[in-house]
C-alpha cells in the first residue's frame, strides 16, 4: 500500500527538550511538507522540502528545524527554541510542489510535560 | 495575498438531510481548489479537487462541489448526509501554496 507514516502517534517533550517527529512517504512524491494545527485554526506551514537535500521556511518555522536527506523521510525537529510546541502536527506530500494534491499521514500529537 | 473564508465554524445536520458546506476565496486568478475531511485524532482525506473543466466536481463519499468564479465560491454539498459523515471539513486553495481555511465541524444528529 502506498502511503505517508508519521511515528510516533503521541510525543512528550519535557521542558529544554529537542524532540523529533517522523515522516515516511512510498509514494515517490518529490515534494514533502509539514503543518502544524491548533484547535480552531487551519494548517499552517512550517517547513517544506521540494527536492532531496533542499527545504525551505514556511509561515512558521521558527523553533523547528528538518532535514532532507532521502526522498522518502522528511524528518521534523522541535527545538527547546519553540514555546508553544503544544499541538498536532501533519506530514504531507505531493509529485511537485505547486498546484499539485497534497496527500497527508495520520498525525503525529505532541504534549508538553 | 490569497486567503480562504469557511463562515460557519460549526454546523448541525439531521442524519438524511441534505448539506451544504461554503467556502469563499480571495485571490487574483481562479487557484486550485479543493475539500478535505478530517475525524478526530486523524490526518487530512481529500474528498475532491478543482483545477479546471466543469465546474460541477463530484468527490468521494458521495460529495460534490461546485466552482462559481462569480463569487469566488467552492461550497461542498452532498444530498443526504451519514452519521459518519461527521467530522471537520477544511477548503484549501493552491497557486504555489496551499492556504487552508479554519474549517467547519459538523455534527449529525439522529
Amino acid at each position: 500500500d502506498g502511503g505517508i507514516t508519521q511515528s510516533p502517534k503521541y510525543l512528550f517533550r519535557k521542558e529544554g527538550q529537542n524532540v523529533t517527529l517522523s515522516c515516511e512517504q512510498n509514494l515517490n512524491h518529490d515534494a514533502m511538507y509539514w503543518y502544524r494545527q491548533d484547535p480552531g485554526q487551519g494548517l499552517r506551514l512550517i517547513y517544506y522540502s521540494q527536492i532531496v537535500n533542499d527545504f525551505q521556511k514556511g509561515d512558521i518555522a521558527e523553533g523547528y528545524s528538518v532535514s532532507r536527506e532521502k526522498k522518502e523521510s522528511f524528518p521534523l525537529t522541535v527545538t527547546s527554541a519553540q514555546k508553544n510546541p503544544t499541538a498536532f502536527y501533519l506530514c504531507a506530500s505531493s509529485t511537485h510542489r505547486g498546484q499539485e494534491t497534497q496527500y497527508f499521514g495520520p498525525g503525529t500529537r505532541l504534549l508538553v510535560l | 495575498a490569497q486567503s480562504v473564508t469557511q463562515p460557519d465554524i460549526h454546523i448541525t445536520v439531521s442524519e438524511g438531510a441534505s448539506l451544504e458546506l461554503r467556502c469563499n476565496y480571495s485571490y487574483g486568478a481562479t487557484p486550485y481548489l479543493f475539500w478535505y475531511v478530517q475525524s478526530p485524532g486523524q490526518g487530512l482525506q481529500l474528498l475532491l479537487k478543482y483545477f479546471s473543466g466543469d465546474t460541477l466536481v463530484q468527490g468521494i463519499k458521495g460529495f460534490e462541489a461546485e466552482f462559481k468564479r462569480s463569487q469566488s465560491s467552492f461550497n461542498l454539498r452532498k444530498p443526504s448526509v451519514h452519521w459518519s459523515d461527521a467530522a471537520e471539513y477544511f477548503c484549501a486553495v493552491s497557486r504555489e501554496k496551499l492556504t487552508f481555511g479554519t474549517g467547519t465541524r459538523l455534527t449529525i444528529i439522529p
